[in-house]
């Protein structure tokens, strides 16, 4: 079984639409990542979360809210999708820690292409 | 915040020839950059990485190089092969909490 699992790989939406993205990991780690992927643009941040009860913003958060609803879940979601709000979305977490100032090695999902027309 | 530029954003090398790609950091604070490799339809994976204490780590046909000085670090990639094809990302962190990437390399190595 895959450390993280996101749900779902595909989806098209209309602009206005809501739209939740979510993903599992089954290894128990605190911290969770959702990252954005463009073309030319690289992996850019939305949000991330260190424990339930931590979530904060990254590089590109407007537009999106997240959720972390246990430990292994953290959902990311888009009240009112737009276009440019297409793109590819992943879900990391660090399932080994190096020990070095706190540096953690990133696990990524599959990614969730959406959509948004 | 830290600023990653990656370059080329494309290479193409002929099978068994080496490949070489860059990426600059702004933030002298970074003390780690790990390497992430991304097949199609497949999240990034990790290939190699370096601490700031290290100025050069290889692991068989790759390897990275870390200039502190002039903030810059590499990707070595030799005797290149066509599984070797992918998207390659840097990334630079300082606490290990956030990760700031570069913009990606697609390799494309041509049998």
């Amino acid at each position: 079984d895959a450390d993280v699992t996101q749900t779902p790989r595909n989806r098209i939406t209309k602009t206005g639409k809501r739209i939740m993205l979510e993903c599992s990991q089954t290894k128990g780690h605190d911290r969770m990542y959702w990252y954005r992927q463009d073309p030319g643009l690289g992996l850019r941040l939305i949000y991330y979360s260190f424990d339930v009860k931590d979530i904060n913003k990254g590089e590109i958060s407007d537009g999106y809210s997240v959720s972390r609803q246990a430990q292994a879940k953290f959902s990311l979601s888009l009240e009112s999708a737009i276009p440019n709000q297409t793109a590819l979305y992943f879900c990391a977490t660090p399932p080994r820690n190096l020990g070095l100032s706190g540096a953690n090695v990133l696990t990524f999902g599959a990614g969730s292409r959406l959509t948004v027309l | 915040g830290e600023n990653v530029e990656q370059h080329p954003s494309t290479l193409s090398v002929q099978e068994g020839d080496s490949a070489v790609i860059k990426c600059t950091y702004s933030d002298s604070a970074s003390n780690y950059f790990p390497w992430y490799k991304q097949e199609l339809g497949k999240g990034p994976q990790l290939i190699i990485d370096i601490r700031s204490n290290v100025g050069e780590k290889k692991d068989q046909r790759i390897a990275v190089t870390l200039n502190k000085t002039a903030k810059h670090f590499s990707l070595h990639i030799t005797e290149t092969q066509p599984e070797d094809s992918a998207v390659y990302f840097c990334a630079a962190s300082f606490t290990g909490n956030q990760f700031y990437f570069g913009t990606g390399t697609s390799l494309t190595v041509i049998p």
